[in-house]
């Protein structure tokens, strides 16, 4: 069974740093790509990072660009997503997430998920 | 970045009807689109990816078609389960992005 753990969330004031972290079991974690997703209290799913599965390729949205970095120890099974210079709209419940792939393409679809850690950035 | 744009945002319904959330991206993105439903206080779930591929284990309620720019989620035979919220996502190009969200309320 696929496990994903995340920990690391709390409060945090703004300009602060965090660092997420996701201990996965059940699958061979070096096969897969990750991904953090987040969603704001009351509010849609927001993609935030990618990471292919050696960790050589990462991505980012525009909204964390330069503040976040994702990485992984694949010995470890531990995905982890450090965050600077927070602000208070990267308030949001954040998922570690498991992608699948389909055809030739890298990145499919989330089958998997965490059960999120709450990340609060306020003074 | 490609924009994802859903509507309606919500929609109300009735047990046993059939109901259509489209979903438009601001540049083609061929047919790499996903639908997922999430429930409240739940991680999303995966129902439909790459545009009409039902996931398994969903029910064959659920439907996707599409292709291009306009994209579409059909429930066909609505249950109580289904009035909870979807989300559309293009995995075409990176930056990923996720559609705004469509609330589905029991009328």
């Amino acid at each position: 069974e696929v496990q994903l753990l995340e920990s690391g969330g709390g409060l945090v004031q703004p300009g602060g740093s965090l660092r997420l972290s996701c201990a996965a079991s059940g699958f061979t974690f070096n096969s897969y790509v990750m991904s953090w997703v987040r969603q704001a209290p009351g509010k849609g799913l927001e993609w935030v990072s990618a990471i292919d599965n050696s960790g050589a390729g990462t991505y980012y949205a525009d909204s964390v660009k330069g503040r976040v970095t994702i990485s992984r120890d694949n010995f470890k099974n531990t995905l982890y997503l450090q965050m600077t210079t927070l602000r208070a709209e990267d308030t949001a419940i954040y998922y570690c997430a498991k992608t699948e792939k389909y055809g030739t393409t890298w990145y499919g679809f989330v089958q998997d998920w965490g059960q999120g850690t709450l990340v609060t950035v306020s003074s | 970045d490609i924009q994802m744009t859903q509507s309606p945002s919500s929609l109300s319904a009735s047990v046993g009807d059939t109901v259509t959330i489209t979903c438009r991206a601001s540049q083609s993105i061929s047919t790499y689109l996903n639908w997922y439903q999430q429930q409240p206080g739940k991680a999303p779930k995966v129902l439909i990816y790459a545009t009409s591929s039902l996931q398994s284990g969903v029910p064959s309620r659920f439907s996707g078609s599409g292709s291009g720019t306009d994209f579409s989620l059909t429930i066909s035979g609505l249950q109580p389960e289904d009035f909870t919220s979807y989300y559309c996502q293009q995995t075409y190009r990176t930056p990923i992005t996720f559609g705004q969200g469509t609330r589905l309320e029991i009328k």
